[in-house]
């Protein structure tokens, strides 16, 4: 079974640039987890999405970021306009909501977001 | 609050055994997670303790006694491929219902020498 797919891989824009990442779930799976990661802060939880309805946003640095999921299998989160704090590796995990084990999550392999 | 705290890094040699350990200050949470993350690769799900005691899968085991606040990844037998950054994370039961927030700790860097 494919995993969580995310695209693009890499990117690299320029300060003020709309930068818009994309994450498909493992099929069946109905909690989208959206992280951030970087050596000073660590891993930090955006956003996430239980059933396509956003639960918890409180990650969410500002209203630069938002978040969609428009669908079971599909979610973009979009920067607007990119600043080059927002460089980090982005990822993207899904679980079920009665998971056993209880809390794994499943992560895609992550999106390296540079700002120039 | 509700942190999450483990060392930084850990160094060990092959062959040898490992303990990582991850304190929390939480008022209450469902269970104790450790998920493993190689350099340029994505966290993966290790562990989970629902309950206190010992879970053991192969050369890895993971411990839990929340009257301790307390809680550690062993890691046996230790090979170069271990190098790696280990997380522990818990989801807080704060939050009713079906919240799947996980609290994640900082990680600790194994560095596995020959």
């Amino acid at each position: 079974d494919a995993g969580v797919i995310q695209s693009p891989r890499h990117e690299v824009t320029e300060m003020g640039q709309e930068v818009t990442l994309r994450c498909k779930p493992i099929s069946g799976h109905n909690s989208l987890f959206w992280y951030r990661q970087t050596m000073m802060r660590g891993l930090e939880l955006l956003i996430y999405f239980n059933n396509n309805v956003p639960i918890d946003d409180s990650g969410m640095p500002e209203d630069r970021f938002s978040a969609k999921m428009p669908n079971a299998s599909f979610s973009t989160l979009k920067i607007q306009p990119s600043e080059p704090r927002d460089s980090a590796v982005y990822f993207c995990a899904s679980s079920k909501i009665r998971q056993d084990p209880y809390n794994e999550q499943f992560f895609g392999p992550g999106t390296r977001l540079t700002v120039l | 609050g509700q942190s999450l705290e483990q060392p930084s890094e850990v160094t060990a040699v092959e062959g040898a055994i490992v303990q990582i350990n991850c304190t929390y200050q939480t008022s209450g949470f469902y269970g104790l997670s450790w998920y493993q993350q190689h350099d340029g690769g994505a966290p993966t799900f290790l562990s989970y303790n629902a309950l206190d005691g010992l879970e053991e899968t192969g050369r890895f085991s993971s411990f839990l006694s929340r009257s301790d606040s307390y809680g550690y990844l062993l890691l046996q037998e230790l090979q170069m491929k271990d190098s790696a950054s280990y997380f522990c994370a818990v989801r807080p039961r704060r939050d009713a219902g079906n919240n799947r927030k996980l609290i994640w700790g900082l990680g600790t860097s194994l560095a596995v020498n020959p």
